[in-house]
């Protein structure tokens, strides 16, 4: 199956600092990957669609200026977590869509990453 | 009302068990669904990947579509403690469109 990779798979951090965290598609290009925020024992909360040369298209309540993201190429995408606070602390993942033969896409997720804020 | 509704659990069945686990929806526009397994502190992992009614088989699971009744079910027969995970079910109406989690459905395979 396709491989997503995240990178750190978990930073500490102190409250105000940023922290970056990418996303990597390892077999395959995307144009497109999602960013996605998990809080313990809650589904999946979109959060972003990371855009290959254009700009993120953000969900509604999600503060752009705050989580930073950047489709730097077909296989990279980075969420950058300015100005952290504790309440940002969460379970990040990405995932990165793919075709299949049937004419849609499925998504792949990578490992997710946890941030601590202090 | 959530367009997605899945019983968060959790389930506990001893190993042997065949496990059912079900999603509801209320989107009608929705054509394609996937199940994913999710262990802790890990990112989900594509289980199951279905389009419009019916099953599908992928050795011990199956997963069943009834869009009359908008509801998704994933049986896992012979369940093993190693399936001990959180079932995510997700769909979505496009090929190439936003998908839509449902909550999780926490799983323990006693031995």
């Amino acid at each position: 199956g396709a491989v997503v990779s995240q990178h750190p798979s978990w930073v500490i951090c102190k409250s105000g600092t940023s922290v970056k965290i990418e996303c990597r598609s390892l077999d395959f290009q995307a144009t497109t990957m999602f960013w996605y925020r998990q809080f313990p024992k809650q589904s999946l909360m979109l959060m972003a669609t990371s855009n290959e040369g254009s700009k993120a298209t953000y969900e509604q309540g999600v503060e752009k200026d705050k989580f930073l993201i950047n489709h730097a190429s077909l296989t990279l995408s980075t969420l950058t977590v300015t100005s952290a606070h504790p309440e940002d602390s969460s379970f990040y993942i990405c995932s990165a869509p793919r075709g299949t033969s049937g004419g849609a896409d499925t998504q792949y997720f990578g490992p997710g990453t946890r941030l601590t804020v202090l | 009302q959530k367009e997605v509704e899945q019983d968060p659990g959790p389930l506990s069945v001893p190993e042997g068990a065949i496990v059912s686990l079900n999603c509801t929806y209320s989107n009608s526009a929705f054509q394609y669904f996937m199940w994913y397994r999710q262990y802790s502190r890990k990112g989900p992992e594509l289980l199951m990947y279905t389009y419009s009614s019916g099953n599908k088989e992928d050795g011990r699971f199956t997963a069943q579509v009834d869009k009359s009744s908008k509801y998704i079910s994933l049986f896992i027969r012979d369940s093993q403690p190693s399936d001990s995970a959180t079932y995510l079910c997700a769909m979505k109406a496009g090929g190439y469109q936003k998908v839509t989690f449902g909550t999780g459905t926490k799983l323990q395979v006693i031995p």
